[in-house]
């Protein structure tokens, strides 16, 4: 069984620029969401694809997005880069129905740093 | 409104002692669950436990035990005999039925000292 695998590991960029990172889901799991890990705080979730649709959003602007692809890959895009968008970001995927709080497994994450 | 607290920001402990991380947690939900997790230096959040909230049950696994009472909200994570491989950030979490989202807590650091 393949765990979760995010790419790359790390990532450094200047503000404004754009970035796309990217999350290959554990085997048989069909639902992919996407966190953000500030230094020192705990993980806050962007959004969660469920059958390539966004299934649910937080509280983050529409400079986030994302996609699954059919293979339940998942992509995270994130425009305009702020300083504040330096962080660790997790990938962590489930098998669900769409709805309930499944057990999610989590990836090694990549860590953006913001120039 | 849904919250986490884990109001032990850092605890140091030498091997060999228990250690008791504390978590509290808000909802309105009647479905609803909860999780630890324990993320290593590397990042890596490592799934540990997932409750329901119709089962108030003690659970053990090995070294790590958890006791839930929704009478005070709490689900409090217990290591006993604490080692050094357990060094790392332990997260709690609340997930609803009605949602598909998981709330952290900021997290406890524990350090286990040799």
């Amino acid at each position: 069984e393949t765990g979760v695998t995010q790419s790359p590991t790390h990532l450094i960029k200047t503000r404004g620029q754009q970035v796309t990172l990217r999350c290959s889901s554990q085997s048989g799991h069909n639902t992919v969401s996407w966190y953000q890990q500030a230094l020192g705080q705990g993980p806050q979730f962007i959004f969660q694809y469920y059958r390539e649709e966004e299934n649910g959003r937080g509280n983050f602007p529409p400079r986030f997005s994302g996609l699954q692809f059919p293979n339940y890959s998942s992509e995270l895009n994130v425009n305009a880069l702020e300083l504040d968008d330096s962080a660790l970001y997790l990938c962590a995927s489930s098998l669900a129905s769409g709805t309930s709080a499944r057990e999610q497994f989590f990836g090694p994450g990549t860590r953006l740093t913001v120039l | 409104a849904q919250k986490v607290t884990q109001a032990q920001t850092e605890i140091s402990v030498v091997e060999k002692e228990d250690v008791t991380l504390d978590c509290v947690y808000e909802t309105r939900d009647t479905t609803y669950y909860l999780f630890w997790y324990k993320q290593p230096p590397s990042g890596e959040l490592v799934f540990l436990i997932r409750r329901n909230s119709f089962d108030e049950q003690n659970e053990i696994s090995g070294r790590y035990s958890w006791n839930f009472q929704k009478s005070t909200s709490s689900f409090n994570f217990t290591i006993t005999a604490s080692q050094v491989v357990d060094s790392a950030v332990y997260f709690c979490a609340l997930g609803m039925d009605s949602s598909y989202k998981l709330i952290f807590g900021s997290g406890t650091r524990l350090l286990v000292r040799p």
